[in-house]
């Protein structure tokens, strides 16, 4: 079974809608959760961790749901340079563990 | 602050010739990280680094080799480049734990 699992798309959303990703890992033992961001052959950067409290960050939303070991990611009023695929990561013992991503693509 | 530095950005090698990734990170980082990304699928972990003179295999170690004898340099050796090394390899460093990753620009091979 995989570290981490993630609907890999694509979801093609218009200017201003509110699109949800999903993601669930194997191992409960994980320790943290993060959602990174990558554009066409570049490298990941950072878009937020991610807490059991859920945490916000303007118009990016994450949750954890640690017993059911999902982790979500919502983004509310979609821009055309949210268009890009977003990895879900979880770190255990040092090691990071990435899923395939999920493609998103804003339409003006 | 140049951040994670690699060389070189793109390369092409022939079946069985070797080559070393480089890798460089001026934050003072114990914590270094290479991974491959083939296209449509994630990040694999190849090796890491805790430190300066520790190195560990991560979930697709073969037919590569790491050293870490300085806190600022992480190189990667292929010693028989395969097809199946043909990859987009990301170098990334960690201040500790619960800290951010800083990933370098990567290096894309290609072995023909």
């Amino acid at each position: 079974r995989k570290e981490v699992e993630q609907d890999p798309g694509p979801f093609n959303v218009p200017e201003g809608a509110t699109v949800a990703f999903n993601c669930t890992y194997s191992n409960s033992a994980s320790q943290s959760f993060f959602w990174y961001r990558q554009d066409c052959r570049k490298e990941p950067k950072l878009l937020m961790s991610v807490y059991s409290s859920g945490n916000e960050d303007g118009r990016f939303t994450a949750q954890l749901n640690r017993a059911s070991q999902y982790i979500s990611l919502l983004i509310r009023d979609s821009k055309l340079s949210d268009s890009a695929t977003y990895l879900c990561v979880v770190n255990r013992r040092n090691q990071f563990y990435f899923g395939t991503g999920t493609s998103l693509t804003v339409i003006p | 602050n140049a951040g994670v530095t690699q060389t070189p950005k793109f390369r092409i090698l022939k079946i069985g010739q070797s080559m070393t990734l480089q890798c460089a990170q001026d934050m003072n980082h114990n914590y270094m990280y290479w991974y491959r990304q083939d296209p449509g699928m994630g990040l694999k972990l190849i090796y890491y680094s805790v430190g300066a003179g520790i190195t560990d295999k991560g979930e697709v170690p073969n037919g590569y080799n790491v050293s870490r004898s300085t806190t600022e340099y992480f190189p990667l050796r292929l010693e028989l480049a395969a097809p199946s090394q043909t990859s987009v390899y990301f170098c990334a460093s960690l201040g500790g734990p619960g800290e951010t990753q800083y990933f370098g620009p990567g290096t894309r091979l290609l072995v023909l």
